[in-house]
């Protein structure tokens, strides 16, 4: 049980390049979420999805586009990164949406950007 | 807008002592409270989940209270050991509208307990 992985780790961009940052999760949750932590400024939501083919707009969600084909991933891309993208992105799941239950959000390890 | 602030940014004390963590929302609409840890190039793990009914939970050395009215929560950590170094988040689930379900996350504090 390999719980929430992210791909890859480290990256780094120019300005103008596009990426995309793999989420994957083998607990069978219906929640995905994607965070960016600057210094100082805590976690922010991105985009989040409640299920397999669904996704929606969180806090911070220009620049960014993401997918849910599958229940277990979810994709977070960049179409022409930013300096102001530079940044730690978090990706995780629950079974619920925090609050309904105890349930928590299990988080990835995390994938450090730079872009020059 | 929910607004989550954590008091201090930093704070390192010598191993044994006892140290407390705060943590204020502005919005106190919320379905549950939580504190997270984090290990410097590591995710997040949940250490204490409080539901907006509750007023404290409890996990080893570390206690959680909530008062959802005044918009407060501490973490106490008792007789802290260079382990417990990491960064402390706390994080709201709001509990209407456009919020319902989400986390809003404070800043952190960096805990540094040295030998």
């Amino acid at each position: 049980n390999a719980g929430v992985t992210q791909t890859p780790k480290f990256r780094v961009l120019k300005t103008g390049q596009s990426m995309t940052l793999l989420c994957a999760q083998d607990m069978n949750h219906e929640y995905m979420y994607w965070y960016r932590q600057d210094p100082g400024m805590g976690l922010r939501l991105i985009h989040y999805s409640v299920g397999e083919g669904t996704t929606a707009k969180g806090e911070v969600p220009d620049g960014y586009n993401v997918s849910r084909l599958k229940k277990q991933n979810f994709l977070l891309g960049l179409e022409s990164a930013a300096p102001s993208q530079t940044s730690v992105y978090f990706c995780a799941s629950s079974t619920f949406p925090s609050g309904t239950s105890t349930d928590t959000q299990y988080f990835g390890p995390g994938t450090r950007l730079t872009v020059l | 807008k929910q607004e989550v602030t954590q008091i201090p940014a930093a704070l390192s004390v010598p191993e044994g002592e006892n140290l407390v963590l705060n943590c204020s929302f502005t919005d106190s609409a919320i379905y549950n409270l939580q504190w997270f840890r984090q290990d410097p190039g590591k995710g997040l793990t949940s250490l204490l989940l409080i539901q907006s009914s509750q007023r404290e939970q409890t996990s080893g050395r570390l206690n959680a209270s909530l008062d959802k009215s005044s918009g407060r929560s501490t973490l106490y950590i008792a007789a802290s050991q260079p382990g417990d170094s990491a960064t402390y988040l706390c994080a709201v689930s709001g509990a209407g509208g456009t919020s319902y379900g989400k986390l809003t996350f404070g800043q952190g504090t960096i805990l540094t307990v040295h030998p």
